[in-house]
C-alpha cells in the first residue's frame, strides 16, 4: 500500500499570500494518479485537481497541480478568505481504494 | 443531477450491529464505483475499500479488511456499509463517494456514527 505523507502539517499565511502544499509517495504513483480535496469544518470533501495537474470542474485557477512519480505539490497562488481549510492528497487506481495523505491545514495568520 | 443520499445518524452500544446507506441517484448506479470512507473526530481522511455495483465486486483497504462488510442493491441504486460488531473505535464520521476513475467528484452528505455505552 502505497503512503502518502504531507508537509507541512499547518501552514499559517495570511490572505493574498501564496501556499505550497506537498505530497510525497512511499513509492511512485502510476499514470500521475494524483489528486487533491479541500475540506472544511462540517463539509464532505471538494475535489480540487485529479492526474496531478488538471483542475476540476468549477476550480479557480488559483489552485494548481504540479508533480510525478513521488513528490507532487498543490499551489494556491493567492489565498483568498474561502481558501483556509485543511487540504488532502489522494492516489488511486480505477480498481483500488487508493490512500489519503494525512491532510495540510492552512490557517489564517 | 448526481446525489448521493446516505442514511442518518446512529448512536449504537458497543457489540451491536449497524447497516449504513447509500443511495445514488441522476447516473447509471452500476456503472460506477462507490467507495466508502471513515473520518474520525478531529483527524484525516481514510479509504475503507470499493465496491462495483454492477457485479458486487469489492476491494478492502488492509486496515479495514475483516472488520466491516459492503454491499449493493442495484435494484433501489442503494449501496451499505455494515458492522456485525460496533466498538468504540468506530465512532466516526463515514462518507459514500462515487469514484470516477479513481478520484471523487460526488460525496455523501456523511453518516455521523456514534458508538458508546
Amino acid at each position: 500500500e502505497i503512503v502518502l505523507t504531507q508537509s507541512p502539517g499547518t501552514l499559517s499565511l495570511s490572505p493574498g499570500e501564496r501556499a505550497t502544499l506537498s505530497c510525497r509517495a512511499s513509492q511512485s504513483v502510476s499514470s500521475s494518479y494524483l489528486a487533491w480535496y479541500q475540506q472544511k469544518p462540517g463539509q464532505a470533501p471538494r475535489l480540487l485537481i485529479y492526474g496531478a495537474s488538471s483542475r476540476a470542474t468549477g476550480i479557480p485557477d488559483r489552485f494548481s497541480g504540479s508533480g510525478s512519480g513521488t513528490d507532487f505539490t498543490l499551489t494556491i497562488s493567492r489565498l483568498e478568505p474561502e481558501d483556509f481549510a485543511v487540504y488532502y492528497c489522494q492516489q488511486y487506481a480505477t480498481s483500488s481504494p487508493g490512500t489519503f495523505g494525512g491532510g495540510s491545514k492552512v490557517e489564517i495568520k | 443531477e448526481v446525489q448521493l443520499v446516505q442514511s442518518g445518524a446512529e448512536v449504537k452500544k458497543p457489540g451491536e450491529s449497524l447497516k449504513i446507506s447509500c443511495k445514488g441517484s441522476g447516473y447509471i448506479f452500476t456503472n460506477y464505483w462507490i467507495g466508502w470512507v471513515r473520518q474520525m473526530p478531529g483527524k484525516g481522511l481514510e479509504w475503507m475499500g470499493i465496491i462495483y455495483p454492477g457485479d458486487s465486486d469489492t476491494r478492502y483497504s488492509p486496515s479495514f479488511q475483516g472488520q466491516v462488510t459492503f454491499s449493493a442493491d442495484k435494484s433501489i441504486s442503494t449501496a451499505y456499509l455494515q458492522w456485525s460488531s460496533l466498538k468504540a473505535s468506530d465512532t466516526a464520521m463515514y462518507y459514500c463517494a462515487r469514484r470516477d476513475g479513481g478520484y471523487v467528484y460526488y460525496w455523501g452528505q456523511g453518516t455521523l456514527v456514534t458508538v458508546s455505552s
